[in-house]
């Protein structure tokens, strides 16, 4: 299970972090990936983190702004924004990655995170 | 990146119909794809990996189909609670796991 942390409200500009507490698995031996839904749109990946060794990769245009970090002692995920727009406004979800010899993805989403900024 | 471009972009269906939806990658990506279906407000739902493996507990009208760049979800008898957005999203470059724009499924 992945527990989110609540909707957050922020002015332009400004930062935001989003948890992510799992359950129920070894958090070390999975994955983390982020991925934000903005209003009435698709699906967009952010980026990764590793559950073993916290290697990340980011979303190009992202680079700069996010940052994702795990702590091992409270099986928590966070993603943190920077600089703010409107642009970001967006659900934003975690999930955990699965590895199989089919290729990569996810079984287990967060609830989403409301993430509105506006000044 | 590898592109992913779904289509129809939306579909309207009625109940008891066969629906198929189709993703292309911009570039080979063997059968490392996936399919999500998403309700509103919900978190995406992951129905079939590698191209056409069945994820546990997810009902036998669907199937996926495909290798390469072309590939298909199909739900082959439409049923009242299939009617949602599905996703595609192509494994090959990892870790970057990037989606198709989504087909929304809805009632005629």
């Amino acid at each position: 299970q992945l527990v989110q942390s609540g909707a957050e409200v922020k002015k332009p500009g400004a930062s935001v972090r989003v948890s992510c507490k799992a359950s129920g698995y070894t958090f070390t031996s999975h994955d983390i990936t982020w991925v934000r839904q903005a209003p009435g749109q698709g699906l967009e990946w952010m980026g990764w983190i590793s559950g073993y060794n916290a290697n990340t990769n980011y979303l190009q245009k992202l680079q700069g702004r996010v940052t994702m970090t795990t702590d091992t002692s409270t099986n928590t995920a966070y993603m943190e924004l920077k600089s703010l727009t409107s642009d970001d406004t967006a659900v934003y979800y975690c999930a955990r990655v699965l590895v199989t010899w089919g290729g990569w993805y996810s079984d287990y989403w967060g609830q989403g995170t409301l993430v509105t900024v506006s000044s | 990146d590898i592109q992913m471009t779904q289509s129809p972009s939306s579909l309207s269906a009625s109940v008891g119909d066969r629906v198929s939806i189709t993703c292309r990658a911009s570039q080979s990506i063997s059968r490392f794809l996936n399919w999500y279906q998403q309700k509103p407000g919900k978190a995406p739902k992951l129905l079939i990996y590698a191209a056409s493996s069945l994820q546990s507990g997810v009902p036998s009208r669907f199937s996926g189909s495909g290798s390469g760049t072309d590939f298909t979800l199909t739900i082959s008898s439409l049923q009242p609670e299939d009617f949602a957005t599905y996703y595609c999203q192509q494994s090959h470059s990892i870790p970057r796991l990037t989606f198709g724009g989504g087909t929304k499924v809805e009632i005629k």
